[in-house]
């Protein structure tokens, strides 16, 4: 089945610990995103990635670096993981960026606890 | 004042009601409108989606967008227990600018048997 696959499915981390969150997609979508979930926040984007070889900041990039060497991935890693990174994590890709074209498909989610 | 209101509920409803979800924005370039439903400890997937104003149906969906009042809705007819979930609106301008979604922070929903 076409779609998004993300990995770990869930995780608990020590502060301090590297992580990364990986994404994968077999659409062939150009654009790809990570987002994260808060209970009373909503969705808010931490980076995307327009096409492959490049990527742009969102909302909350902060203490999370992207790339997307190629079409199909889009890892996200927290160099030094915190507490407030603890959410649920959601990739995301669309055919375009473009208006029309950027409506989103949403992987299953990554749940990450940082002690 | 936040680009985009959504009532986070919880709404709860009887079986076979009629629905209503509704969110708000301040941005006259939205142009593009989406709803979005998410399962508990699921990914959002697109339920809906509209270009300027006017209504759409598919099935016991319809969503409407007054732009005049910078309002969208979603309804849902004869509501089952399966549309229990949370529902997000999302919207994306056009013309200049970042065509990221902006998102609500959803509603939930629950339908009761």
């Amino acid at each position: 089945i076409a779609g998004i696959t993300q990995a770990p499915t869930s995780q608990i981390l020590a502060a301090g610990r590297r992580m990364t969150l990986r994404c994968t997609q077999d659409m062939r979508h150009n654009a790809m995103y990570w987002y994260r979930q808060d209970l009373g926040l909503g969705l808010r984007l931490i980076h995307y990635s327009n096409t492959a070889g490049t990527t742009g900041k969102g909302e909350v990039p902060d203490g999370y670096s992207v790339s997307r060497a190629n079409t199909d991935d889009f890892p996200l890693t927290l160099a030094s993981a915190v507490p407030s990174q603890t959410s649920v994590y959601f990739c995301a890709s669309s055919r375009g960026y473009e208006p029309g074209a950027n409506v989103l498909t949403f992987g299953a989610g990554s749940r990450l606890t940082v002690l | 004042q936040k680009e985009v209101e959504q009532d986070p509920g919880p709404l709860s409803v009887p079986e076979g009601a009629i629905v209503s979800l509704n969110c708000t924005y301040s941005n006259s370039a939205f142009q593009y409108f989406m709803w979005y439903r998410q399962y508990s400890r699921k990914g959002p997937e697109l339920l809906m989606y509209t270009y300027s104003s006017g209504n759409k149906e598919d099935g016991r969906f319809t969503a409407q967008v007054d732009k005049s009042s910078k309002y969208i809705s979603l309804f849902i007819r004869d509501s089952q227990p399966s549309d229990s979930a949370t529902y997000l609106c999302a919207m994306s301008r056009s013309g200049a600018g970042s065509y990221q979604l902006t998102f609500g922070k959803g509603t939930k929903l629950s339908v009761i048997p």
